[in-house]
């Protein structure tokens, strides 16, 4: 199985930081890297797809880059509704695997 | 807009076999560019992919649960289904179901039911 690890493993932040959430996969999966806002009883939202395609409907402050093993999501600048858990999710091989999670929490 | 809505017993007793139904709405199971897929989050810990199901029946597990777990799909109600037998309390999680672009990422997502396993 690929192991994704997922960096840090939570965050605090202000309203208008920068944020940037690291992913690692144990071997190459190309661009085959998705990126989700996972909030309490809420279903997850897809923001990211093949490591830097914006989901439609999400707003352009996400961003997502990377290729190979390293990957990053950035926030250009933190609104409200983003303190959630974020998880990577490499798609390039079975079984799909996730990141451990990143929780940005307020600061 | 697609919506799934994910819907089975909340309490599973040790050994038993978890059922749960996703119902799909906006969308159809028949589509032949998704793939139908089971998702879990133990408490406290990160989600693991369980499997998916292709509207023609093609299936793929993870090889950690693969010998407990069936997916199906019924194109006649719009919804596909999860069996995972032999449960212990380690399968004690929060279940979503959610549609696959193809055999890679979800895009889609339910909210997640909450299945204990406890006698």
């Amino acid at each position: 199985d690929i192991q994704m690890t997922q960096s840090p493993s939570s965050l605090s932040a202000s309203i208008g930081d920068r944020v940037t959430i690291t992913c690692r996969a144990s071997q190459s999966i190309g661009r085959y890297l998705s990126w989700y806002q996972h909030k309490p009883g809420i279903a997850p939202n897809l923001l990211i797809f093949a490591a830097s395609s914006l989901q439609s409907g999400v707003p352009s402050r996400f961003s997502g880059s990377g290729s190979g093993t390293d990957f990053t999501l950035t926030i250009s600048s933190l609104q409200p509704e983003d303190f959630a858990t974020y998880y990577c999710l490499q798609s390039y091989s079975s079984p799909l695997t996730f990141g451990g999670g990143t929780k940005v929490e307020i600061k | 807009q697609v919506q799934l809505q994910e819907s089975g017993p909340g309490l599973v007793k040790p050994s038993e076999t978890l059922s749960l139904t996703c119902t799909v709405s906006g969308g159809s199971v028949s589509s032949g560019s998704y793939y139908w897929s089971w998702i879990r989050q133990p408490p406290g810990k990160g989600l693991e992919w369980i499997g998916y199901i292709s509207y023609s029946g093609n299936t793929n597990y993870n090889p950690s649960l693969k010998s407990r777990v069936t997916v199906s799909v019924d194109t006649s109600k719009n919804q596909f289904s999860l069996k995972l037998s032999s449960v212990t309390a380690a399968d004690t999680a929060v279940y979503h179901c959610a549609r696959g672009v193809g055999s890679s990422y979800p895009d889609y997502w339910g909210q997640g039911t909450l299945v204990t396993v406890s006698s």
